[in-house]
């Protein structure tokens, strides 16, 4: 089972550049997230969607972009990359009709931004 | 509103003592709590969650933990260490009853020395 698909793993970029993170999962759950984690700061929300069609702001969406394509992918997006946005990024999915918020964790990717 | 707080951010212990991680909630509604591990370089995994019924919950790995809603508690327990358990700890609320974001605390790195 791939359970939630993340890539790239690692990318580094310059200042202004634009990049996509892409997630995608299998299990036919309907909500996902993108969370980004940072050293003594636990993860923090930057964009979630509860289910196809709909997405809405978490608490650090300035300088993001999401796009919820279809029931599978998730993909979130930097328009113009800041040195303050190197981070490990997470895509996380449940099923929030059917349990009880247990979240399904890619294996992160890891941005720098020079 | 809902928020957690996790006591030390890094804990050490020897190998085959006790281990205590420490989680504190708040919640205006009756709360889900959970406990994740992350392993280096890996995504997160659930530990283990309390919903509702029972308030002593066991988890993989030979972790529990106990809700204890008079202490607003939820700390996690094992009563012998070993190297494997290295690993950072995530604790985590959401509130029960429909579609709830789930919150982090900051994480609790765990140490185990041989």
């Amino acid at each position: 089972n791939a359970g939630v698909t993340q890539t790239p793993k690692f990318q580094v970029l310059k200042t202004g550049q634009s990049m996509t993170l892409q997630c995608a999962q299998d299990m036919n759950h309907n909500s996902m997230y993108w969370y980004r984690q940072d050293p003594g700061m636990g993860l923090r929300l930057i964009y979630y969607s509860a289910s196809e069609g709909t997405t809405d702001k978490g608490e650090v969406p300035n300088g993001y972009n999401v796009s919820r394509l279809n029931k599978r992918e998730f993909s979130l997006r930097l328009e113009s990359a800041a040195p303050s946005q190197t981070s490990v990024y997470f895509c996380a999915s449940n099923h929030e009709t059917a349990n009880t918020g247990e979240l399904f964790f890619g294996e992160g990717s890891r941005l720098t931004v020079l | 509103a809902q928020s957690v707080t996790q006591l030390g951010s890094h804990v050490s212990v020897s190998e085959g003592a006790l281990v205590l991680l420490r989680c504190n909630y708040s919640s205006s509604v009756p709360p889900y709590l959970f406990w994740y591990v992350q392993y280096p370089n890996q995504g997160l995994q659930l530990l283990l969650k309390y919903t509702t019924g029972a308030t002593l919950v066991k988890g993989i790995n030979g972790f529990e933990a106990e809700f204890k809603k008079s202490e607003t508690s939820f700390h996690l327990t094992k009563p012998s260490a070993h190297m494997s358990d290295a690993a950072e700890y995530f604790c985590a609320v959401r509130a029960s009853g429909g579609y709830q974001k789930v919150t982090f605390g900051i994480g609790t790195k765990l140490q185990v020395i041989p």
